[in-house]
């Protein structure tokens, strides 16, 4: 049974600096592996999804690696800034099974401080 | 920009009441799908939806059931709410089942259903 875990479940920095969120996952036969992000109160919203064949995938100030004989992925957001402040949540596809079914990690809770 | 939207942000019921949330994509999509979304327990499938008037249980449907009449609208129906189906609700949409992209999801700004 696949399962998704994400270290740590918080962090804070100040502004500026560059992160790194980690997430794991005990089957690495995956599809892919998708980042979202989610501001208190609302809904997720797609960063990046980043495809089984792929090893990186960049949208902006955001990069997101994949090692799958690891069973690792990571966020990398470069020169932080307050409005990065939000809860980070990676997911992959239910793999053989209930294809689309999304497992989700535990989030990391990020802070900005200005 | 693919848009999923959800009818209410806010909403109060009673127990026992039938309360209806709906949500419509404008992306063509195949799939819908429906979560909640509780503190400690993080995302649960309740619902999924791979075509009109096709649905497959979840994690937790108990309590629930969807309608899906036409491609772009799934709606999730409490058939009598109770305390502890409050919750925030979060409807997501994806193309269709495969690898590649096909099934990144695209979720709602989500409902917080709250149940007196």
């Amino acid at each position: 049974k696949q399962e998704v875990t994400q270290i740590p479940a918080a962090l804070s920095v100040p502004e500026g600096e560059n992160l790194v969120l980690n997430c794991s996952f005990t089957d690495s036969a995956i599809y892919n592996l998708q980042w979202f992000r989610q501001d208190p109160g609302k809904g997720l919203t797609s960063l990046l999804l980043i495809q089984s064949s792929q090893r990186e995938q960049t949208s902006g100030r955001l990069n997101a690696s994949l090692d799958k004989s690891s069973g690792r992925s990571t966020l990398y957001i470069a020169a932080s800034q307050p409005g990065d402040s939000a809860t980070y949540l990676c997911a992959v596809p239910n793999y053989g099974g209930a294809t689309n079914k999304l497992i989700f990690g535990t989030g990391t809770l990020l802070a900005v401080q200005p | 920009d693919v848009k999923v939207t959800q009818s209410s942000r806010y909403l109060v019921k009673r127990t026992g009441e039938k309360v209806f949330l709906e949500c419509v994509q404008d992306m063509d999509h195949e799939n819908m799908f429906w979560y909640r979304q509780d503190p400690g327990l993080g995302l649960r499938l309740i619902y999924f939806s791979y075509d009109v008037k096709m649905k497959e249980k979840g994690d937790i449907p108990e309590g629930y059931s969807v309608s899906r009449e036409k491609k772009e609208r799934f709606s999730l129906i409490l058939e009598s709410a109770s305390t502890n189906q409050t919750s925030m609700y979060l409807c997501a949409s994806s193309w269709g089942f495969g690898t590649g992209r096909y099934n990144e999801q695209f979720f709602g700004p989500g409902t917080r259903l709250t149940v007196l």
